[in-house]
């Protein structure tokens, strides 16, 4: 079983509408939660950063941790074809918050 | 504002050439990351390194890899004997600090192909 488990997608959502981007661990000891965007060919690009749980709203983006169910998501609302990308979750515990784990990324697509 | 380099953007190498992957930080940033992304898979931690010293190699495969990053100059992943499941995009991070929060900056990629 992996630590980090993440839909592959692809998810295809006309423009303006709501995405949902989530991920699910196994670990318990991940406090450190991060939502990197990557185009393709590209290095991935940090969106939202989450220490433990709450909410973080940036713009357009939300970010959602979940401890207790072991669940993180992204928001993003008025989605435009410039977010289509494939979106990456990434963890990290206390001990070595530098190891960062990654999920293997959603690929979302945004129809003009 | 230059962002963290690498070099190359593609590399081709046959099966038991060597392959030196090349990382320059941020400006400023003295902590280096390297990480590895198989196709349709996320992407894993290889090794942190900090100016002339290996922090954390635990994601170095035992034999062949190996990661330096000197007083001067940037960051060098070298593969040595490479083999077709090294092909794969090696993508290096930097940070100002290890801290806990704080950021770790992607350069672009090396996308090494093995024929």
């Amino acid at each position: 079983q992996k630590e980090v488990e993440q839909d592959p997608g692809p998810l295809s959502v006309p423009e303006g509408a709501i995405v949902s981007l989530n991920c699910t661990y196994s670990n318990s000891a991940f406090q450190y939660f991060m939502w990197y965007r990557q185009y393709s060919r590209k290095g991935p690009e940090l969106l939202m950063y989450t220490y433990s749980s709450g909410n973080k709203e940036d713009g357009r983006f939300t970010a959602q941790v979940d401890k207790s169910s072991k669940y993180i998501s992204l928001f993003i609302r008025d989605s435009q074809p410039s977010d289509s990308a494939t979106y990456l979750c990434a963890m990290g515990r206390a001990d070595s918050s530098y190891k960062l784990i990654f999920g293997s990324g959603t690929r979302l697509l945004v129809r003009p | 504002n230059a962002g963290v380099m690498q070099n190359p953007r593609h590399l081709v190498r046959r099966r038991g050439q060597e392959a030196r992957l090349r990382c320059s930080p941020m400006k400023g940033h003295s902590h280096v990351y390297w990480y590895r992304q198989l196709p349709e898979e996320g992407l894993k931690f290889m090794v942190y390194l900090q100016k002339e010293n290996i922090i954390d190699e635990s994601g170095m495969p035992k034999e062949r890899f190996s990661a330096e990053f000197p007083k001067e100059g940037p960051s060098i992943l070298r593969i040595q004997q490479v083999v077709r499941g090294d092909s794969a995009a090696y993508f290096c991070a930097s940070s100002g600090t290890s801290g806990k929060t704080d950021t770790q900056y992607f350069g672009p990629g090396t996308r090494l192909t093995v024929l």
